[in-house]
């Protein structure tokens, strides 16, 4: 099982509206990654988790805030956001402390902020 | 800092030609390079992974090659179909993945 779910797969909101998006994995991956991927752009890193603990935060506005509750979820608080912040946000995972070190996507949420 | 490209941004052929797709890299150090297929508005599905110590990968009609004295990974497709349109991205890293800009693929039927 190489599969990284996430939730919802759509997700209109409002600029004064607080919303979660979810993303789980059950592959024993210790790493987890949140991306964001504007339109016909590559994806750009905003955070890594690894054994659960923040090890990258890419200078992400605090209106973005990722939680990991445990090594298999990862989730990611919205609030307060800009419609420029509307894209398509993918998790990743992989194996950490080892030579493979494969990610794997999730089919991402489309955030539409309005 | 690592920086990816990929030329072209699009590809157009016909069914049923071999063809190959660039990816190029500033940093020769580095650790993994890993090729993405995106299919519209989905997310990435992980395709090959060279790890800096091999020289390919093989999966099926494709094959990824990795040169790192000249910073060059290609993807080679085999007998391309119509299935195969997708954008390819290559990505170089460990914990953070540095992407290329992506080739849009097209196999016209």
């Amino acid at each position: 099982d190489t599969e990284v779910t996430q939730t919802p797969k759509h997700l209109v909101m409002g600029m004064t509206n607080k919303k979660s998006l979810k993303c789980e994995q059950h592959m024993g991956h210790r790493a987890m990654y949140w991306y964001k991927q504007k339109a016909k752009k590559p994806p750009e890193l905003m955070f890594v988790y690894s054994y659960e603990k923040l090890s990258i935060n890419e200078s992400v506005p605090s209106r973005f805030s990722p939680e990991c509750p445990n090594s298999s979820l990862l989730n990611l608080h919205l609030h307060a956001l800009q419609p420029e912040d509307s894209a398509l946000y993918l998790c990743a995972s992989s194996q950490e402390r080892t030579v493979k070190t494969e990610a794997f996507f999730g089919q991402g949420t489309r955030l539409t902020v309005v | 800092k690592q920086e990816v490209t990929q030329i072209p941004a699009a590809l157009s052929v016909p069914e049923g030609e071999n063809l190959v797709l660039n990816c190029s890299f500033t940093d020769s150090a580095i650790y993994n390079l890993q090729w993405f297929r995106q299919d519209p508005g989905k997310g990435l599905t992980s395709l090959l992974l060279i790890q800096s110590s091999q020289r390919e990968q093989t999966s099926g009609r494709l094959n990824a090659s990795l040169d790192k004295s000249s910073g060059r990974s290609t993807l080679y497709i085999a007998a391309s179909q119509p299935g195969d349109s997708a954008t390819y991205l290559c990505a170089e890293g460990a914990q953070k993945l540095v992407f290329g800009q992506g080739t849009r693929l097209t196999i016209n039927p």
